[in-house]
């Protein structure tokens, strides 16, 4: 199975700050990888997908790239309403496997 | 609008079953692949299977390879995920997912509220 190598497992920041997550695939995997968001005890919410293509009704302070192995999900300047756990999805082949989420906290 | 509503978790001993139900609305269910995923408590999200539009093509987790069975009935518009021999590890929220393929990719474009499974004695 290939593995997602999520980073980092939490982060600190503030209202305005630009961030970075980071996805590692264990082999290559094309731009098949979406990122979601997921708030506590709610569904997780499709923000990008094919790597850097933003889902309808997001907001477009959110974009991502990356293709292969490495990818990126930034937040250009952090609102309140994003401060939620970050996955990325590998849905190259099966069976499909996430990252292991990205808690983005305020600073 | 595109709803998809869990039922049928709850609480069950080790060794146990249990069927869980998706319905879906909104959409045309028969042109969509759909997925399980759940989430242990306090825990990441974990794949747990899939199955295409017209059940040809079926896809499990190692995890509960074996044990659960995904199933569909497009005339219901309904998912199922059939569960035996549970285990404690299995304790989780289930969330089903409608599978999207865009123009050159695929993603879990709308999730369930999700219903949550106990396995405990």
């Amino acid at each position: 199975a290939i593995q997602m190598t999520q980073s980092p497992s939490s982060l600190s920041a503030s209202v305005g700050d630009r961030v970075t997550i980071t996805c590692r695939a264990s082999q290559g995997i094309r731009n098949d990888l979406g990122w979601y968001q997921q708030k506590p005890g709610k569904a997780p919410k499709l923000l990008i997908y094919a790597a850097s293509s933003l889902q309808s009704g997001v907001p477009s302070r959110f974009s991502g790239s990356g293709s292969g192995t490495d990818f990126t999900l930034t937040i250009s300047s952090l609102q309140p309403e994003d401060f939620a756990t970050y996955y990325c999805l590998q849905d190259y082949n099966y069976p499909h496997t996430f990252g292991q989420g990205t808690k983005l906290e305020i600073k | 609008e595109v709803q998809l509503v869990e039922s049928g978790g709850g609480l069950v001993k080790p060794g146990g079953s249990l069927r869980l139900s998706c319905a879906a609305s909104g959409f045309t269910f028969s042109s969509y692949s759909m997925n399980w995923v759940r989430q242990a408590p306090g825990k990441g999200l974990e794949w747990v299977s899939s199955i295409s539009s017209s059940s040809s093509y079926i896809y499990y987790a190692d995890s509960v390879k074996g044990r659960f069975t995904i199933s569909r009935d497009n005339a219901k518009n309904s998912l199922y995920l059939q569960m035996n021999s549970l285990r404690a590890e299995d304790t989780a929220v289930y969330y089903c997912a409608r599978r999207r393929k865009y123009s050159s990719s695929w993603a879990l474009d709308y999730w369930g509220q999700g219903t949550l499974v106990t396995v405990s004695s």
